[in-house]
């Protein structure tokens, strides 16, 4: 079935150190996301992008980074640089940027010890 | 700046009973709206959009309706079912930023008693 895939579901990290977050989609869409969510609140774009080779900083970057080799696969860093990272990651992906229908993932959840 | 929001954190409704879930955005150049549902513990599922073209769009068991003159947004669910709790959040986008970027509002959770 086509989807997207994200890895781990549950992260346990210790202050300092990076973690990579991973995510997978076999749908051939062009655009992917990355989107954090705190509790009780809405989701806040991180980085996001629109082609292979191509990525652009969303509205909450820092102490984040991605790469985008691969058509189909789109991973987040949570450096150490990042101040409160313990949050529910959301990836997600659209046929393309101009489409508006995102499809998400199932989350992966990031607790710092 | 943006924003958008959900005037209720919480609704609680019968089941059976209809349920509606309101959105507040103030970019009027918002053209396009999206409803999307979250289960505990998995990412956003798509419910419905609508388009700044339109004020009043349906699905199954599902109208979305747009008030640009208010800037307000509503999805009404028909029908309540047990299957139907989760958090509900709009979403936005406007034309210019042609990047796909989505705006969500802080969500609002629906409780359907049995």
């Amino acid at each position: 079935d086509g989807g997207i895939t994200q890895s781990p579901k549950y992260l346990f990290r210790k202050e300092g150190q990076n973690v990579t977050l991973s995510c997978e989609q076999n749908l051939n869409h062009d655009a992917m996301y990355w989107y954090r969510q705190d509790p009780g609140q809405g989701l806040r774009l991180i980085y996001y992008s629109q082609i292979v080779n191509d990525f652009q900083k969303g509205d909450i970057a820092e102490g984040y980074s991605v790469s985008r080799e691969k058509k189909e696969s789109f991973p987040l860093t949570v450096t150490s640089a990042q101040k409160n990272p313990t949050a529910f990651y959301l990836c997600a992906s659209s046929i393309s940027a101009n489409t508006g229908e995102l499809f998400f993932g199932e989350g992966s959840r990031l607790t710092v010890l | 700046g943006e924003s958008v929001g959900l005037h209720l954190p919480t609704l609680s409704v019968q089941e059976g009973d209809n349920s509606i879930i309101n959105c507040a955005y103030s970019n009027s150049a918002s053209d396009y709206f999206i409803w999307y549902k979250q289960e505990s513990g998995k990412g956003p599922q798509f419910i419905i959009d609508i388009r700044s073209n339109m004020d009043k769009r349906q699905g199954q068991r599902v109208t979305v309706l747009l008030n640009k003159t208010v800037k307000h947004l509503s999805l009404q669910i028909a029908a309540t079912q047990p299957g139907d709790s989760a958090v509900y959040f709009c979403a936005e986008k406007t034309r210019v930023t042609n990047t796909g970027k989505l705006i969500f509002g802080q969500g609002t959770t629906l409780q359907v008693k049995p």
